[in-house]
């Protein structure tokens, strides 16, 4: 099956700063790759998602790149904020369901 | 905006309890999921269901099974609670994609957790 790396588990940022979370697959047949932030005392919640016939989607201050060749996918977020403090999930998929990375804790510090 | 709810925020049961754990979905979802969270191991697929009365394996089903008789429902159940499966439970649903089940947003419910003594 599917088996999804994600890294760091933790990062640490100052508020403005640009945070990079990276996550690596191991099925070739994964196509689609979305990214989960779970506040605390909440679920999971969907921020972007990439789908294989495309390398890179932006949306604001987030953006996702894909790189399909090496099968690793990026997170980048960009002036960072408070508000961004939350566990970050990144996903993959092919048909049926959903292998989540481990998670990375993103601490934004004002 | 889709709600999922789950019956409970925190729930204590004694080991060798029978315990059922409901998730209800108010937006039309075909596709409905449970999943286990532990720190450090992630998000793990219990089981998911596609459809009222179908249900599919996830990556960790031992010791549980679920039900689903309403398309709006679907239920968690242990059997026989022991203490390793004390954690974060959380269901999600999702709408029925053409090509698969996982091609859609899953939204979330708020969590379970549950502590087995």
């Amino acid at each position: 099956g599917e088996n999804v790396e994600q890294h760091p588990s933790t990062l640490s940022v100052q508020e403005g700063d640009s945070a990079v979370i990276k996550c690596t697959y191991s099925d070739s047949a994964s196509n689609y790759f979305p990214w989960y932030k779970q506040e605390l005392g909440k679920g999971p919640q969907l921020i972007i998602d990439i789908r294989s016939n495309v390398g890179e989607k932006k949306d604001q201050r987030i953006a996702v790149t894909l790189n399909k060749t090496a099968k690793h996918f990026s997170l980048h977020i960009t002036e960072t904020q408070p508000e961004d403090s939350a566990v970050y999930f990144c996903a993959a998929s092919g048909y049926s369901t959903l292998t989540f990375g481990k998670g990375t804790m993103l601490l934004v510090s004002p | 905006d889709v709600k999922v709810t789950q019956s409970s925020r925190y729930l204590v049961k004694r080991t060798g309890e029978k315990v059922f754990l409901e998730c209800v979905q108010d937006m039309d979802h075909e596709n409905m999921f449970w999943y286990r969270q532990d720190p450090g191991l992630g998000l793990r697929l219990i089981y998911f269901s596609y459809d009222v009365k179908m249900k599919e394996k996830g990556d960790i089903p031992e010791g549980y099974s679920v039900s689903r008789e309403k398309k709006e429902r679907f239920s968690l159940i242990l059997e026989s609670a022991s203490t390793n499966q004390t954690s974060m439970y959380l269901c999600a649903s999702s709408l029925s994609g053409g090509l698969g089940t996982s091609y859609n947003e899953q939204f979330f419910g708020p969590g379970t957790r549950l502590t087995v003594l």
